[in-house]
């Protein structure tokens, strides 16, 4: 276990669907990531929440409603996903304020669209 | 901007011999650096970093990683390769200051027995 804990491990949703992925960490920290992690491409930054606030939104489409309740939790909404959709979504979070902390991995949700 | 380049898709290694996966960087000022690795199905896992200090870096599993500074680089290394070390491999830099950790596009590392 790293510390950060994501649920679901695996999720089947079809394009009409809506669902919810989950990421906690354990770890004080006040940074959280969402990334989306596809065959043969790049990692891709999606969202960032630093002490709470969305700081960053990569040009994802609104169909990724990202929600940070508190420092240590971090959804992902979806909602009508098409099946290019489908990838590894993996959190992290960091400590803001110290630029060599290093950023701690869940193991991922892996999304299917069907 | 920052960025991390890692030229190589995939090396390939015999079990025993040393391996090299290789990384290049661009940032502004001092740069924070890290390797990750990652297994099948699996989030990225923390190998060693990078701040200040001595520019060889000793981290998990027997892995080391070379800063240097007038080549912008910061390849890994490991004297002798295992077969359980085959994964995919991520360089990953940031700047001072709040800035967001850059990952490169990852290298395939392939050690055969």
């Amino acid at each position: 276990e790293t510390g950060v804990t994501q649920t679901p491990r695996h999720l089947v949703m079809g394009m009409t669907n809506k669902k919810s992925l989950k990421c906690e960490q354990h770890l004080g920290h006040n940074a959280m990531y969402w990334y989306k992690q596809s065959a043969k491409k790049p990692l891709e930054l999606m969202f960032v929440y630093n002490f709470k606030e969305q700081t960053e939104n990569n040009s994802v489409p609104s169909r990724f409603s990202p929600e940070c309740p508190n420092s240590s939790h971090l959804f992902l909404h979806l909602h009508t996903l098409q099946p290019e959709d489908s990838a590894l979504y993996l959190c992290a979070s960091s400590q803001v304020e110290q630029g060599e902390s290093r950023y701690t991995f869940g193991s991922g949700t892996r999304l299917t669209v069907v | 901007a920052q960025s991390v380049a890692q030229p190589e898709d995939q090396v390939n290694v015999a079990e025993g011999n040393p391996l090299t996966v290789k990384c290049t960087y661009s940032v502004s000022g001092n740069p924070y650096l890290f390797w990750y690795v990652q297994y099948p199905n699996r989030g990225l896992q923390f190998l060693l970093k990078y701040i200040t200090g001595d520019n060889l870096v000793k981290g998990s599993y027997g892995f080391e990683a070379e800063f240097n500074k007038s080549q912008t680089s910061f390849h890994l290394k490991k004297p002798s390769a295992l077969v359980s070390d085959s994964a995919l491999y991520f360089c990953a830099v940031r700047g001072t200051g709040f800035q967001k950790l850059v990952f490169g596009t990852g290298t395939r590392l392939l050690v055969s027995p």
